[in-house]
């Protein structure tokens, strides 16, 4: 069973940085695409980014150009490296994981940009 | 950008009877060289993270009860959950992993009559 656990939300002003973790197997990160995945409170889901196995990545148009992900094998991790955060960007945010034959996903993280 | 069309938004449906939700997508997402579709569902409660029911349009995920059933293939998708109980009040989302950027639908509130 794979196992997702993000960290890293919280309070951050508009215009501030924050980063999110994904905590997950090295099995996992070295063999499933690796997708964020946001939803503002009732509301529906956005797909944020994704990392393939192979390192490539992608953007909603939404976030590009401000959000990087990445990951770290050496503690078996996921990020998501959040820049000129907005008020829109409030949501929760999900990890997940493709491993090509189903979908895992975290508990999610909170991210509220306000002032 | 594929986009989802989730109908209705909205379902009441009486205990024991059948619920059924649509989804569509603005392009085929069925893959030639695989034949599978790359359409998954979710069930999602309040506070809840998304619980995934259907992936491949159709696989069932391992633990999910069998009143939940997946169909459609090329653009039009199909949820059904055959006998409705108390716990599956839930909104669920269909969601396109065909390609990036990946897209979800708008969901669709179920509720019991």
């Amino acid at each position: 069973e794979v196992q997702l656990v993000e960290s890293g939300g919280g309070l951050v002003q508009p215009g501030g940085s924050l980063r999110l973790s994904c905590a997950a197997s090295e099995f996992t990160l070295t063999t499933t695409d690796m997708h964020w995945v946001r939803q503002v409170t009732g509301k529906g889901l956005e797909w944020v980014s994704a990392i393939g196995t192979a390192g490539d990545t992608w953007y909603a148009d939404s976030v590009k150009g401000r959000f990087t992900i990445s990951r770290e094998y050496g503690k078996n991790s996921l990020y998501l490296r959040m820049n000129s955060l907005r008020a829109e960007d409030t949501a929760v945010y999900y990890c997940a994981s493709w491993g090509g034959s189903s979908w895992s996903w975290g508990q999610g993280t909170l991210v509220t940009v306000s002032s | 950008d594929i986009v989802m069309t989730q109908s209705p938004g909205s379902l009441t449906v009486s205990l024991g009877e059948r619920a059924t939700i649509n989804c569509k997508s603005s392009q085929s997402i069925l893959y030639s060289s695989n034949n599978k579709n790359y359409l998954a569902w979710y069930q999602q409660k309040p506070g809840q993270p998304p619980k995934l029911l259907i992936y491949w349009a159709s696989t069932r995920e391992s633990g999910v009860p069998d009143r939940f059933s997946g169909s459609g293939s090329g653009t039009d998708f199909t949820l059904t959950i055959s006998s409705l109980q108390a716990e599956d009040v839930a909104v669920y989302y269909c969601h396109q992993y065909y390609s990036t950027p990946q897209a979800f639908g708008q969901g669709t509130k179920l509720e019991i009559k």
